[in-house]
């Protein structure tokens, strides 16, 4: 099976700072990366996704970052808010199957 | 994106008992996907339907135990059958929405089941 996963299990940030959120991937055949939010009790909600032609893609208040070189993805949010308390988790895609990390919950301090 | 619903939200129910779950989407859609969600745990794919085929299961996951149906390009149900405490989970269906050349997934609001 794939190999998805996140760098830090539970992140803490004062409201206001940026967020940094890591996924490590290990097939380089993945052509599609998603970054989902999911809030307690609640599905997935797509945030944004990136293609493996790229590097870079920005949204609003976020931005995902692919480095193939060491299959590496991020997500960063800028100016954290209390609503962005969430588990976020990466998917990567291989072929026509999605796989799924097991998240980092992340925690927005007032 | 797309609006997907899931019926019910909760459930909890008895060892030995049947449960169906509901999923309507707002557009008709080829591909829908139902997924297990354990606490704390990723997203594992139960199985694929399709409509018009049966659906296809992934290792683990056999029909008897999690029949699937999807009588048109908007609806499935998903029935856990004769349950055991260990099928508590999240329930999720989600499906595949073309942007460009780029198949995205987008999930529903999920069921929380809890077997006794």
């Amino acid at each position: 099976g794939e190999s998805v996963g996140l760098h830090l299990p539970t992140l803490s940030v004062q409201e206001g700072d940026n967020s940094i959120i890591n996924c490590a991937y290990s097939n380089s055949a993945s052509d599609y990366f998603i970054w989902y939010k999911q809030e307690s009790g609640k599905g997935p909600q797509f945030i944004i996704d990136i293609r493996s032609n790229m590097d870079k893609r920005q949204g609003q208040r976020v931005t995902v970052l692919l480095n193939k070189t060491v299959k590496h993805l991020s997500l960063q949010i800028a100016a954290t808010q209390p609503g962005d308390s969430a588990v976020y988790f990466c998917a990567e895609r291989t072929g026509n199957q999605f796989y799924f990390g097991t998240g980092t919950s992340l925690t927005v301090i007032p | 994106s797309a609006v997907i619903s899931q019926k019910p939200s909760r459930d909890i129910c008895q060892r030995g008992t049947s449960l169906t779950i509901q999923c309507q989407v707002d557009s008709q859609v080829t591909m829908m996907f139902w997924y297990r969600q354990q606490p704390g745990q990723s997203l594992t794919l139960i199985a694929t339907a399709n409509q018009g085929s049966e659906a296809t299961y992934e290792s683990g996951f056999v029909i008897d135990k999690f029949p699937i149906s999807r009588p048109n390009l908007t609806f499935s149900t998903l029935t856990v059958s004769n349950m055991s405490p260990e099928d508590s989970s999240i329930y999720l269906c989600s499906v595949a929405l073309s942007g460009g050349t780029t198949d995205t997934q987008y999930f529903g609001p999920g069921t929380r089941l809890t077997v006794l």
